[in-house]
């Protein structure tokens, strides 16, 4: 099955500087690639996704981009503020019926102002 | 619009004992999800739903059942809790399961002791 790998688990930034978090999957077939947020004591919140037929995807201060050769993705966010601060998953999805994303481990974002 | 509504928000359950995590979304979507999340192991499938009376097994069914009347509820049963399910349970619903954005409920935290 499918296995996505994310780093850093943890990243501390100051306001205002850029956050970057890199995903590498396995399935070569995997063709979805969505980015969720999650606060404290709720649920995960998407942000930015990007097909395989794209390299890269912008949403104003937020970008992912995709090598599909390499099988890595990543989230950038930039200028960013403290409401930011956040737990992010990557997760990729590899079709042919599996209808299951396969979650990364998170990455727990702080931005100090 | 509620979205994903999940109850209840917490429990603390004793080991052997039953109950039902309750799950209702009003956006009349096809999928549905349960997820257990584990500190800093990110999000893994139990079971999920294509629609009504369709249910299959997710990453970590042991220990759980799913039943799917409506297209609406979607309940996620503990016949006899062991320490081992003591974790955050999230449902969510989409209307595809690919390209397309998965609503998350605010999480029910279950503590089995």
């Amino acid at each position: 099955g499918e296995n996505v790998e994310q780093h850093p688990s943890t990243l501390s930034v100051q306001e205002g500087d850029s956050a970057v978090i890199k995903c590498t999957y396995s399935d070569s077939a995997s063709n979805y690639f969505p980015w969720y947020k999650q606060e404290l004591g709720k649920g995960p919140q998407l942000i930015i996704d990007i097909r395989s037929n794209v390299g890269e995807k912008k949403d104003q201060r937020i970008a992912v981009t995709l090598n599909k050769t390499a099988k890595h993705f990543s989230l950038h966010i930039t200028e960013t503020q403290p409401e930011d601060s956040a737990v992010y998953f990557c997760a990729a999805y590899s079709g042919a019926g599996s209808y299951q994303l396969t979650f990364g481990k998170g990455t727990k974002l702080s931005v100090i102002p | 619009n509620a979205g994903v509504t999940q109850t209840p928000k917490f429990r603390i359950l004793k080991i052997g004992q039953s109950m039902t995590l309750q799950c209702t979304q009003d956006m009349n979507h096809n999928y549905m999800y349960w997820y257990r999340q584990d500190p800093g192991m990110g999000l893994k499938l139990i079971y999920y739903s294509v629609g009504a009376g369709i249910t299959d097994k997710g990453e970590v069914p042991n220990g759980y059942n799913v039943s799917r009347s409506t297209t609406e509820d979607f309940p996620l049963r503990l016949e006899l809790a062991a320490p081992s399910q003591t974790s955050v349970y999230f449902c969510a619903s989409s209307p595809s399961p690919v390209n397309t954005e998965a609503f998350f409920g605010q999480g029910t935290r279950l503590t089995v002791v």
